[in-house]
């Protein structure tokens, strides 16, 4: 019973470099999201998704691309690592919308840009 | 758009004592979730307790109940007997009726229990 599991856990990027964050869930979630975390302002959507080959942006998505091509995978891409992406990256996943389920949360991602 | 404030950064409490964390929202919308996470240092997010907007009865999951006041945009969450284990971040979440996957959290409090 893994539920959202994201990897790495750990990563340290130099500027300008690309890389994927994981996430994959094995609960036939439609709904998928990333969120970072960052001191005093709470969590916030980069992009989500309701479903295979359908993806939108969230509050803050520049520098951050996403794709789902199945249901079970939503990676996070970071095209060109800014120290403003060092954060702490959340996966979550959830069922359809009109119901009162709760989003589950992978462990997170502490990414550090220099 | 909607927001969503929590004006306490720091909270603190006694062990086997009751403390309140502050929430509040700003929506035109009628039908919504509420919810209130709980972070651990192991930063696992945490599922507390959830509020749906049409039901007028408060939640409440054990030692931890909710305020809801739809009218004011407000969901207070008391912690009763708190424990040690208590001690985390804690965010305040919104999710519309029909928006699975869009959380809008707090700022989060953090709470400190003293043994």
């Amino acid at each position: 019973n893994a539920g959202v599991t994201q990897t790495p856990k750990f990563q340290v990027l130099k500027t300008g470099q690309s890389m994927t964050l994981q996430c994959a869930q094995d609960m036939n979630h439609e709904y998928m999201s990333w969120y970072r975390q960052d001191p005093g302002m709470g969590l916030r959507l980069i992009h989500y998704s309701v479903g295979a080959g359908i993806t939108d942006q969230g509050e803050v998505p520049n520098g951050y691309n996403v794709s789902r091509s199945t249901t079970e995978d939503f990676p996070l891409r970071l095209l060109s690592a800014a120290p403003s992406q060092t954060s702490v990256y959340f996966c979550a996943s959830s069922y359809s919308p009109g119901t009162s389920t709760e989003a589950f949360f992978g462990q997170g991602t502490r990414l550090t840009v220099v | 758009a909607q927001t969503v404030t929590q004006s306490q950064p720091e909270m603190s409490v006694q062990e086997a004592e009751t403390v309140t964390l502050s929430c509040t929202y700003d929506t035109s919308e009628s039908d919504y979730y509420l919810f209130w996470y709980k972070q651990p240092p192991s930063r696992q997010m945490i599922l507390v307790i959830r509020q749906e907007a049409y039901k007028q009865q408060n939640a409440t999951e054990n030692r931890f109940s909710v305020n809801f006041q739809k009218a004011a945009k407000s969901f207070s969450l008391k912690i009763s007997d708190s424990q040690l284990g208590d001690a985390a971040m804690y965010f305040c979440a919104y999710r519309s009726y029909n928006q699975g996957g869009k959380l809008i959290f707090g700022q989060g409090t953090e709470l400190s229990v003293k043994p």
